[in-house]
């Protein structure tokens, strides 16, 4: 089966502090997102990433910046967190080209203090 | 820009009944797919279906069926004989094949089936 592992499943963390989500597909699959889930509001897309050290502002990416060092990994930073930011972070992946939807982590829900 | 609305914000059925989810999308573009997911309370979302700008046929997989319909940019879905493990947060969604597979999200329908 397709995995796709985020990290941590709860986060609390405090107003101001640097946050790493992390995100590990093994798919070997090209493409990579970051979205964040708010109820009303649906899945907004934050960043995305098509390969190796590439990366793509979605719709709402200020107070975040991504790292995709490897191609199964992909990483979201809260450079400093905020409560605005606390929320339901999910990561994906999928198979470039091809079309077939995404491939969904189980998300981190993020609590900002 | 792509716009996906999924107009029902919660439902509730008693179990046994069809219930059906509204989508209706917009693009711009002429060849695009449309997605449905399923996130049941433990969070993952699933896939459930696609289906691509050229393929207008209805599809039915078992309890489940899709509506897909051009000429009012509709992609509904249906449930027959709802039963409580279909209690969800449905998602419809819109791809555009040429942003790198991004997907535009609805804001979700919140299905609760009761027993």
């Amino acid at each position: 089966d397709v995995k796709v592992t985020q990290s941590s499943r709860y986060l609390v963390k405090r107003t101001g502090e640097k946050v790493f989500l992390e995100c590990v597909q093994d798919m070997d699959h090209e493409n990579m997102f970051w979205y964040r889930q708010d109820p009303g509001l649906g899945l907004r897309l934050i960043y995305f990433s098509y390969d190796v050290k590439m990366k793509e502002k979605g719709d709402i990416p200020e107070g975040y910046s991504v790292s995709r060092e490897k191609k199964e990994r992909f990483s979201l930073i809260l450079e400093s967190a905020s409560t605005n930011q606390t929320s339901m972070y999910l990561c994906a992946s999928t198979e470039s080209g091809t079309y077939y939807g995404y491939t969904f982590g189980s998300g981190t829900r993020l609590t900002v203090v | 820009a792509q716009k996906v609305t999924q107009a029902q914000t919660e439902i509730s059925v008693v179990e046994k009944e069809d219930v059906t989810l509204d989508c209706v999308y917009e693009t711009r573009d002429t060849t695009y797919y449309l997605f449905w997911y399923k996130q049941p309370p433990s969070g993952e979302l699933v896939f459930l279906i696609r289906r691509n700008s050229f393929d207008e046929q209805n599809e039915i997989s078992g309890r489940y069926s899709w509506n897909f319909q051009k000429s009012t940019s509709s992609f509904n879905f249906t449930i027959t004989a709802s039963q409580v493990v279909d209690s969800a947060v449905y998602f419809c969604a819109l791809s555009d094949v040429f942003g790198n597979e991004k997907l535009t999200f609805g804001t979700g329908t919140r299905l609760t089936i009761i027993p």
